[in-house]
């Protein structure tokens, strides 16, 4: 599976919106870039994947470059509940998820 | 409340004491998966079953770990003679099908080895 580069830590004001970026230069052409993130002390939270297409659900948009060596995911109005760590991971399926250690997003009042 | 369920959600133990948790996925999600988190670190992949059957196992299941899924529903993971190395939250996930499914995740289980 390729590897993920994500920053290790963003801060995003109340209400704004929070564009999270990861990097997946070696991606392979039937890989999907997956976006998975964890509160404090929860398990891990399915947010959204996606291949080739832009996809948008209930709760965040994820932008895939046309070259699909990078993407974004937007949380488009974040909160303070969105205060968590966010995982970018790269697979053929869901068979084994490997999580790196993601980006500690902090949502200000 | 119909989600992945893990027993205890807190675990002390002594070096070399054996501890077994338990995973309860949601009801009729033939795969699940365990994964082991330290502090600081995502979730590494542990183990993963498709009913009854474990189809991969990580390098990082030593023999001191076993996992079962017996009748294709809860699954036990078991440490034998832990150390302190083995101290972690223990994740168990499950998903309906396989492959691209979403994977539901448990509260996982805190492991403290003295």
């Amino acid at each position: 599976d390729a590897k993920t580069t994500q920053p290790t830590s963003m801060d995003c004001a109340e209400g704004r919106a929070a564009n999270l970026p990861c990097n997946h230069s070696t991606i392979s052409g039937n890989e999907y870039v997956y976006w998975y993130r964890q509160i404090h002390s929860q398990g891990p939270q399915y947010i959204i994947h996606g291949l080739k297409n832009n996809e948008t659900n209930e709760m965040a948009s994820l932008i895939i470059t046309e070259d699909r060596k990078s993407s974004t995911l937007i949380l488009p109005h974040a909160t303070l509940r969105d205060t968590a760590v966010y995982y970018c991971i790269v697979a053929y399926n869901t068979d084994k998820l490997i999580f790196g250690t993601g980006t500690r997003l902090q949502v200000f009042p | 409340d119909t989600g992945v369920s893990q027993d205890p959600r807190h675990k002390i133990t002594k070096r070399g004491q054996n501890v077994t948790f338990r995973c309860d996925p949601i009801s009729e999600h033939n795969r699940l998966y365990w994964y082991r988190q330290t502090l600081g670190q995502g979730p590494e992949f542990l183990t993963y079953f498709q009913n009854e059957a474990q189809l991969e196992k990580s390098r990082l299941l030593s023999d001191r770990f076993s996992a079962e899924r017996p009748k294709g529903s809860f699954s036990t993971l078991e440490i034998q003679r832990t150390e302190q190395g083995d101290s972690a939250m223990y994740l168990c996930a499950s998903s309906f099908l396989a492959g691209y499914n979403e994977q539901f995740f448990g509260p996982g289980t805190r492991l403290t080895v003295l």
